[in-house]
């Protein structure tokens, strides 16, 4: 089935543990991106890959790191999570960096 | 600093029509996209718009004024499974999306 996945669920995490939440498509998509979402508060952009091998901050990028090793998979690492990072985080990508984003199903985190 | 501007909740009654605004003030524009999404899921996309004017895809239509840093999302013939967020989102001059908060609209029989 085509489409973007994103493991785990849901979590929750030990502040000062490191967490790594999973981002695959299958669409052969070039751009990919992942963002948090808070209550109130638009999406924000964390980090975005245009294409595979290269990787770029958006608006929020601190305390998270981002790899694109392969143009399928864009796994997204907190290196030690902090209760501010307590979020819903999706995963998304587009053909290019201009068009239309798909989103992935979510990823609702608790960092205590 | 860069701001999408959106009415944080809209009721309506099924079967009616829905208009929910967005302003926004960013720096450049290369588009305004429209998402739904409903609670504890996924934006899905809805509709684009890059050049002033309607664009209408069965009951829902967007609007956009460049010169005026505004659009509208219009629904019509409301069904209760339009009961979600809708996002309003525009790509800025280094294509990054700046999205707004989003609008919660509820439907009521």
């Amino acid at each position: 089935i085509a489409g973007i996945t994103q493991a785990p669920t849901s979590q929750i995490l030990a502040a000062g543990r490191r967490m790594t939440l999973r981002c695959t498509q299958d669409m052969r998509h070039n751009a990919m991106y992942w963002y948090r979402q808070d209550l109130g508060l638009g999406l924000r952009l964390i980090h975005y890959s245009n294409t595979a091998g290269t990787t770029g901050k958006g608006e929020v990028p601190d305390g998270y790191s981002v790899s694109r090793a392969n143009t399928d998979d864009f796994p997204l690492t907190l290196a030690s999570a902090v209760p501010s990072q307590t979020s819903v985080y999706f995963c998304a990508s587009s053909e290019q960096g201009t068009d239309t984003q798909y989103f992935g199903p979510g990823t609702r985190l608790t960092v205590l | 600093g860069q701001n999408i501007d959106q009415p944080t909740e809209m009721t309506a009654t099924e079967g009616a029509i829905v208009q929910i605004n967005c302003t926004y003030q960013t720096s450049g524009f290369n588009g305004l996209f429209w998402y739904q999404q409903h609670a504890g899921e996924a934006p899905t996309f809805l509709s684009y718009n890059v050049l002033d004017g309607l664009e209408e895809k069965g009951r829902f239509s967007s609007f956009l004024s460049r010169s005026k840093g505004y659009s509208y999302l219009l629904l019509k013939e409301l069904q209760m499974k339009d009961s979600a967020s809708y996002l309003c989102a525009v790509m800025d001059s280094n294509y990054q999306l700046i999205w707004g908060a989003g609008t919660k609209l509820i439907i009521k029989p």
